[in-house]
C-alpha cells in the first residue's frame, strides 16, 4: 500500500541555521503531499501542501516541491527560528471521491537553539 | 486556514467508564471527518472516517463497539469511548474536510484531546 518516509530525528540546529527534512513516498496513483506541523500539547497544523507534479508549497517560509520523479517532498526553509521548534510529519492523500485518507509519515522532531 | 475544535481538551477518567469527545468544523460544512490516535512520541494512526448522515468506517484493527462515532450534523461529529481502559489512554485527534470548495482537498485538525485512564 502507500506509505511515506521521513528522515529520522532529532534533528538539532542552531537559530538562522538552513533547514532540510527529508521525505518520500510511495503511491500507486497520483496522491496530493502535505506537510504538517505539531507544536508541543497541539494537534496537527497544516503547513503547506502540493497537488500535483512540480508543484511548490510555501508557507512561513518553508517550501516543498512535488518531485515525480524522484518520488520526494523534501520540506526545506533558509532560516530557522526558535519557534520553528516542533514535530513536522509529511503526508500524502490517497484515494477519490471523496474519502480521501491521509497516511503519514513517522515524523520528524526540529529543536532549533538560540 | 480552517478552525476545527475539539472539546473537551483533556479529560481523566476511571477505567470501566465511557468518555465522549466532540470535534467540530466552525467555519465550513464538513461532510467527512476522521479520527486518530496517537501515541507519545510516534505519529497519528487514522481509526476511522465519518461521514455525515451514515455509518463510520473502521480502519482494520480498530474495535468499532468500542469505539463509537456520531456525525449527525455537518459541524459535528462524536467518539464515545465506551468501558475505557488504561491502555486507552492517548492522544485523540480528529480532522474535517469538505466536500467542495477550496477546503475540499485538505484536511483541518483539531487540538486534540489527551484522555488519561486511571
Amino acid at each position: 500500500g502507500d506509505s511515506v518516509t521521513q528522515m529520522e530525528g532529532p534533528v538539532t540546529l542552531s537559530e538562522e541555521a538552513f533547514l532540510t527534512i527529508n521525505c518520500t513516498y510511495t503511491a500507486t496513483g497520483y496522491p496530493s503531499l502535505f506537510w504538517y506541523v505539531q507544536y508541543p500539547g497541539e494537534g496537527l497544523q497544516l503547513l503547506l501542501k502540493a497537488t500535483k507534479a512540480d508543484d511548490k508549497g510555501s508557507n512561513k517560509g518553508f517550501e516543498a516541491t512535488y518531485r515525480k520523479e524522484t518520488t520526494s517532498f523534501h520540506l526545506e526553509k533558509g532560516s530557522v527560528q526558535v519557534s520553528d521548534s516542533a514535530v513536522y510529519f509529511c503526508a500524502l492523500s490517497e484515494g477519490s471521491g471523496g474519502y480521501n485518507k491521509l497516511i503519514f509519515g513517522a515524523g520528524t522532531r526540529l529543536a532549533v537553539h538560540p | 486556514g480552517a478552525v476545527v475544535s475539539q472539546h473537551p481538551s483533556r479529560v481523566i477518567c476511571k477505567s470501566g467508564t465511557s468518555v465522549k469527545i466532540e470535534c467540530r468544523s466552525l467555519d465550513f460544512q464538513a461532510t467527512t471527518m476522521f479520527w486518530y490516535r496517537q501515541f507519545p512520541k510516534q505519529s497519528l494512526m487514522l481509526m476511522a472516517t465519518s461521514n455525515e448522515g451514515s455509518k463510520a468506517t473502521y480502519e482494520q484493527g480498530v474495535e468499532k463497539d468500542k469505539f463509537l462515532i456520531n456525525h449527525a450534523s455537518l459541524t459535528l461529529s462524536t467518539l464515545t469511548v465506551t468501558s475505557a481502559h488504561p491502555e486507552d489512554s492517548s492522544f485523540y485527534i480528529c480532522s474535517a474536510r469538505a466536500a467542495t470548495g477550496e477546503k475540499a482537498n485538505t484536511q483541518y485538525f483539531g487540538p486534540g484531546t489527551r484522555l488519561t485512564v486511571l
